[in-house]
């Protein structure tokens, strides 16, 4: 069962817009991260916030976590073609099992240039 | 440098034939993943492996086997039982941020692209 689903499905906009997806989870958390996906590629990590933080910043992304709503988004300012990807959220378990890293369905991102 | 190296890239194999795909880090990462990934779809664990000569199923093992012979290598091989195996094949490592737990990033490999003619 898929833990995290992610919305919208795809997101269309243009250079320099902001870009927001969001992911919502069902269980308790120890951590949620975010990773992207190019096109035939692997994933890369990007960010990984903590059940007891609530806010994150790294360059141009800025993760958000309600723990309340079981929900997180992350925000990229300032889009460029070359953010066009797939971004997928994954949450850990607060078990710390190693095998309930869940991923979701991912948000299909295209920036316009 | 660091990183996972899974091969083929690409991989076509006839109906009935089991079919190896590799998948060495030099990470130092104790356990070591396998997913599969459908079109348009996330991730869908296959076989996890926390330690060497142990290794666990995951949420779709049926048709799939795998080995951890050395902490490096974590091979996986599509056996002839699994009926729909074209997909992406993701291998990924991770290290332990405590005893038995594993909640940290995963690092993944570039994938290998499985194709049944």
């Amino acid at each position: 069962s898929q833990q995290g689903e992610e919305d919208p499905q795809a997101l269309s906009i243009q250079e320099g817009e902001n870009a927001t997806m969001n992911c919502s989870y069902k269980t308790s958390i120890n951590n949620l991260q975010w990773y992207r996906q190019n096109s035939g590629r692997g994933l890369v990590h990007l960010i990984l916030i903590r059940s007891n933080e609530r806010e994150k910043h790294s360059g141009r992304l800025r993760v958000t976590l309600d723990t309340s709503k079981k929900s997180s988004s992350l925000l990229i300012t300032a889009s460029r073609a070359a953010d066009t990807a797939s971004y997928f959220c994954a949450t850990a378990p607060s078990t710390g099992s190693a095998r309930q890293l869940t991923f979701g369905s991912g948000t299909q991102l295209t920036v316009l240039p | 440098d660091g990183g996972i190296t899974q091969s083929p890239k690409y991989l076509f194999r006839k109906e009935g034939q089991n079919v190896t795909l590799s998948c060495e880090q030099n990470l130092n990462h104790d356990a070591m993943y396998w997913y599969r990934q459908d079109p348009g779809q996330g991730l869908r664990l296959i076989y996890y492996s926390q330690i060497v000569n142990d290794f666990q199923k995951g949420d779709i093992a049926e048709g799939y086997s795998v080995s951890r012979e050395k902490k490096e290598s974590f091979p996986l091989t599509v056996t002839s039982a699994q009926k729909n195996p074209t997909a992406f094949y993701l291998c990924a490592s991770s290290k332990s941020t405590g005893t038995g737990m594993y909640t940290g990033e995963l690092f993944f490999g570039e994938g290998s692209r499985l194709t049944v003619l």
